[in-house]
Parts: C-alpha cells; structure tokens; sequence
C-alpha cells in the first residue's frame, strides 16, 4: 500500500509563475490536508478537502491559492502568481476516518 | 488564534539516557491530541492520538501522558537511541473540527 504522493517533491518558479502541486493520498483515504511550513516555522494548516468539496480553507490565503480533490485524479494546490514569500515547503496528508494523518514527503516551492 | 507550544525547542541527550519534553494546548474544546515523529528528510509519522484525560499510551521505548484540564502532554524517551534522533510534534485538534494545530516542534539529537 503505498504511502501519500506528492509531487513534484522540488519546484523552482520565478515570480508572477503559476505553481502545482499533486498530492496523490493513500489508498482508501477521502480526506485529505495541506499544511505549509515556512523557514523556521511549524506546520501551518492551509485547507481540509474530502472528494469534490472543500471541508475547512480557514488557512488558506484569501488570494492566489486554491485547492481541488477531484472524484478522480490526486488533489492539487495552486499558486498563481507565485511572490518570494511563497518559497515554502508544502506538505499533503492523507486520513482514514480515524483521523490519524499519514503525510507525504512534502513538495517544496522556491520562488526566484 | 490556538496556541500550542512545545519545549524545549531542542535537545540533546547522551545515548542511552532517558528524556522528556512538554505540549501544551488549549484546555477547552479539546478533543484529541497528537503526536508525530519527523526525520530529516522524511514525512512525519504519527505515534499517538490520545483523547481521554488521563491516558497514557506507549509504544516501545516511547511513551505520553496526557491531561487535558490543565493542557499538556509529556512524551517520554526510556534509554534513548541514535535513532530517535528527530523532531517531536504535537498537535492539538479540537472538538468537532478536522483542523489540526501543530506545534513548532522538540528538535531530539542523541549523542552516541
């Protein structure tokens, strides 16, 4: 059973470039997280999807950012004109219904 | 805003000696509090959830304790092993919400 995918796990962007990431969460699993750590900082909570809805985005930056869990395919953070201030790891965890979260290696963003 | 704190920031512990560090987390609306272990350079991987004030969960040389109306958890470390070495997380989830709040971390060294 392979664990939570994320990728790509390195992307370099320069400013005003729109980012991707995929996160692929384990078999099984219908919600999924994102959590952002920044240099020197925790992780931060950015958003809780389940298939086809966004549960919780309280996290999320009013602008810019945006998140999808399809019914089919991986779910994908987006950047849009991607700021310095961006340059962050990006981390995707997966849960069953015990709420136990299995996170990915993370993707990280550094913006030029 | 939830404030979940961790201490100390880091630590270095002679192989072979036991540790401890501290979470501590909002005493209302409490429902959970988690655990994680983060190498470098891999994702983090949970230890414990714990629920019920007073539990105390273990899982080989590692441990926690958890008391939820005053707003801390301990994690113990019996006999401590180079690979312990990591970062130790907390997070603080609470009632009737997915969201989970991390703590910066306890970064563990252990000097072989």
């Amino acid at each position: 059973n392979a664990g939570v995918m994320q990728n790509p796990r390195h992307l370099v962007r320069r400013r005003g470039q729109e980012a991707r990431l995929r996160c692929s969460p384990m078999k099984g699993h219908s919600h999924v997280y994102w959590y952002r750590q920044l240099p020197e900082e925790g992780l931060k909570f950015m958003v809780y999807l389940q298939k086809e809805n966004i549960i919780d985005e309280s996290g999320m930056p009013k602008e810019r950012f945006s998140a999808e869990f399809p019914k089919e395919g991986p779910s994908i953070l987006r950047i849009q004109q991607v700021v310095r201030g961006d340059s962050a790891a990006y981390f995707c965890a997966s849960s069953p219904p015990t709420r136990v979260l299995f996170f990915g290696e993370g993707s990280r963003l550094t913006v030029l | 805003i939830l404030n979940v704190e961790q201490s100390p920031q880091s630590l270095h512990v002679q192989e072979g000696d036991s540790t401890n560090f501290t979470c501590s987390f909002p005493s209302s609306n409490f429902y959970a509090l988690h655990w994680y272990r983060w190498e470098t350079a891999k994702s983090p991987e949970a230890l414990f959830v714990m629920t019920l004030n007073g539990d105390e969960k273990k899982k080989g040389r590692i441990s926690a304790t958890l008391n939820t109306k005053e707003g801390y958890s301990y994690l113990y470390i019996k006999g401590s092993q180079p690979e312990d070495s990591a970062t130790y997380l907390c997070a603080f989830q609470p009632f009737g919400n997915e969201k989970l709040t991390f703590g910066t971390g306890t970064r563990l060294t252990i000097i072989p």
